[in-house]
This record gives C-alpha cells, structure tokens and sequence, in this order.
C-alpha cells in the first residue's frame, strides 16, 4: 500500500494564481484532512471530510476550497493564490471509529508526506 | 473544546541522556491523546496514542508516554536519547466525542541531539 499520498511536492505561485493540490489514500479511510503547517504554529486544520460527497470548514478555512468527489481522493483548491498562503500542506486520513468490544478506540490519522507551495 | 500546549518548542540533548518533552492538554470530555514524530521534510508519523486503560503507553522507538488525568499532562520520554532521535515532536488531541476524528496539535518541540 502507498498509504496517503500527495501531488505535487513542490510549487511556487505568483500571486492572484490557482491552482489544485491532490491527496489520495489506498486504505479505504472514510476521514481525510488538510493541515497547513507553518513555523511555531504547529499544524492547523484548513477543511476535512467525513465521506464521499462531504467537506466542513476546519480552523483556518478562509481562502480555500476542497472537493472530496471519491472516498480515495480529497482535493485543495486555491482560486486566487496569497502570499500569507505560502505554507507546508499536509494531508491526512483516518479510519471511521470503530467500537472494539465495549469502548470506542480512537483511530489516528495518516499522514502524506506534504507540499511545500511558495506564493510570490 | 480542546488546546494543546507544549513547552519548550527547543530541546537540546546529550546522546544518551533522557528524553522528556512536556505537553499539557485542556478538553471538556475525556481526551484521545497522541504523539507524532516528524523527520526533515518528511510528514507526521505516530509515536503513540492513549485512548482508554493504562495510563503509561509505549510507543515506537523506544518513547513512552503517561497519562496524568489529575496534571492533565500526557509528557514524552525516553530512557536514552539516539541521534535518531532528532525530530520534530507534536502533541495532539482529541475529545472522546469528537466527530471526525479530529485532532488539535502542539506547536511543537524541535529535540536536537548532541554528542
């Protein structure tokens, strides 16, 4: 399995500039993320998706914009690229809590490897 | 709702020598808590979680972890530190009740290891 995956790597945008970050997982998570990681602020939630068709706002929503049209792919969009969004993006999945015998177990989330975007 | 604060976003150690990276938790429900270890440009990985039982959780590599409800603290350590060890290290939690599995992060501790 290759896990959580993310595309691309690297990218540097102009500013005003869109453009749409891939995420896709092989394990069959209903849970996907997008964090945005920047120095001395750790990771903070952009939007998240609880299953095919579904996306809700996370901490730091503002400027962004996701699709999740296939439980394996979750998709972040920026329309008009700023310099404040210059960031470390990360993607993450997770398993749907599942009960085990008589207590809930919390299920972590995954990680991609990340994209580092640069806006001029 | 939940925060995480870690102390000390910098930690420097001898090889060798123990490990303890501090991370106090607030939430209004019983916590998830976990522990992730980042290696240069690379993504979060986990170290190791508390979800219910016992209070001390072990953890890959050589971590564990313990659960304080009264302090509430869940503080990383290590008996002997590696330079493999050198990493980032993030604290995160999540409410029992929490939907989606979301998780609340530390900003963070950079542990260097030194010789």
């Amino acid at each position: 399995n290759a896990g959580v995956t993310q595309t691309p790597k690297f990218r540097v945008l102009k500013t005003g500039q869109s453009m749409t970050l891939l995420c896709a997982q092989d394990m069959n998570h209903e849970y996907m993320y997008w964090y945005r990681q920047d120095p001395g602020m750790g990771l903070r939630l952009i939007h998240y998706s609880v299953g095919e068709g579904t996306t809700a706002k996370g901490e730091v929503p503002d400027g962004y914009n996701v699709s999740r049209l296939k439980k394996q792919n979750f998709l972040l969009g920026l329309e008009s690229a700023a310099p404040s969004q210059t960031s470390v993006y990360f993607c993450a999945s997770s398993p749907e809590r599942v009960r085990d015998g008589h207590s809930a177990v919390g299920n972590e989330q995954f990680f991609g490897p990340g994209t580092r975007l640069t806006v001029l | 709702a939940q925060s995480v604060t870690q102390l000390g976003s910098h930690v420097s150690v001898s090889e060798g020598a123990l490990v303890l990276l501090r991370c106090n938790y607030s939430s209004s429900v019983p916590p998830y808590l976990f522990w992730y270890v980042q290696y240069p440009n690379q993504g979060l990985q986990l170290l190791l979680k508390y979800t219910t039982g016992a209070t001390l959780v072990k953890g890959i590599n050589g971590f564990e972890a313990e659960f304080k409800k009264s302090e509430t603290s869940f503080h990383l350590t290590k008996p002997s530190a590696h330079m493999s060890d050198a990493a980032e290290y993030f604290c995160a939690v999540r409410g029992a009740r929490e939907g989606g599995n979301k998780l609340t992060f530390g900003t963070g501790t950079q542990l260097k290891v030194e010789l």
